[in-house]
């Protein structure tokens, strides 16, 4: 079955503690992209990734990392967690760029983190 | 002013009534996209748009480029499509896609 994983589900965290997102998908997309959903801002991008080892930042990159070392997966990293990343996660992932240069088609969106930091 | 603009930010319909979700945006894009959030939470694409009108099953999505202007229309609406819609606009030049805040609709039996 196509589809988009994210582990974990659920998290609740401390202040500070490393963490990391894992988001992973088996539809051989080249595009991939993590987002975050806040109540009253919706949905905003964090970064997102055209190709292996090609990843830029998206509207609120501030305290987080991510990689793109293969292409199946793209972890998102908190490095030290803060209250103020207590969100909804979504990780997606499109097939490549158009072929005549446009945006791919369709997104899938993976079924959502909910991270709580204390 | 966000880039993106969605109205209204709720609506409530009867079961059968047509629906029509607003998205206006500042900037110029590439292609704007419609998506379906589930009450569960999961997000579902319906459509991308870079110009002209698509159609799926009860589902039509129009842009009209020069007004930078897209609509969502239902037709003969039903409660499984409660849900919120949102819209999402790639800009031009980059990779970025900007979110409106979504349209909550709640359709009665």
């Amino acid at each position: 079955e196509a589809q988009v994983t994210q582990n974990p589900r659920y998290l609740i965290t401390v202040t500070g503690k490393k963490l990391t997102v894992t988001c992973s998908q088996n539809m051989n997309h080249e595009y991939m992209s993590w987002y975050r959903q806040d109540p009253g801002l919706g949905l905003r991008q964090i970064y997102y990734s055209m190709n292996v080892e090609v990843t830029d930042k998206g509207d609120v990159p501030e305290g987080y990392k991510v990689s793109r070392k293969e292409k199946r997966n793209f972890p998102l990293i908190l490095e030290s967690p803060s209250p103020n990343q207590t969100s909804l996660y979504f990780c997606a992932s499109s097939l490549e760029w158009g072929l005549a240069g446009g945006p791919p088609d369709t997104q899938y969106f993976g079924p959502g983190t909910r991270l709580t930091v204390l | 002013k966000n880039e993106v603009e969605q109205s209204p930010q709720n609506l409530t319909a009867q079961e059968g009534e047509f629906i029509t979700i607003n998205c206006s945006y500042s900037v110029g894009i590439s292609a704007l996209h419609w998506l379906q959030q589930h009450p569960g939470g999961g997000i579902v694409s319906l459509f991308m748009l870079s110009s002209g009108k698509k159609k799926h099953g009860r589902l039509i999505a129009t842009i009209n480029i020069q007004e930078k202007h897209s609509s969502l229309h239902i037709t003969a609406s039903h409660p499984r499509d409660s849900a919120v819609y949102i819209c999402a606009a790639h800009s031009f030049g980059n990779e970025k896609l900007t979110f409106g805040t979504g349209t909550r609709l709640t359709i009665i039996p």
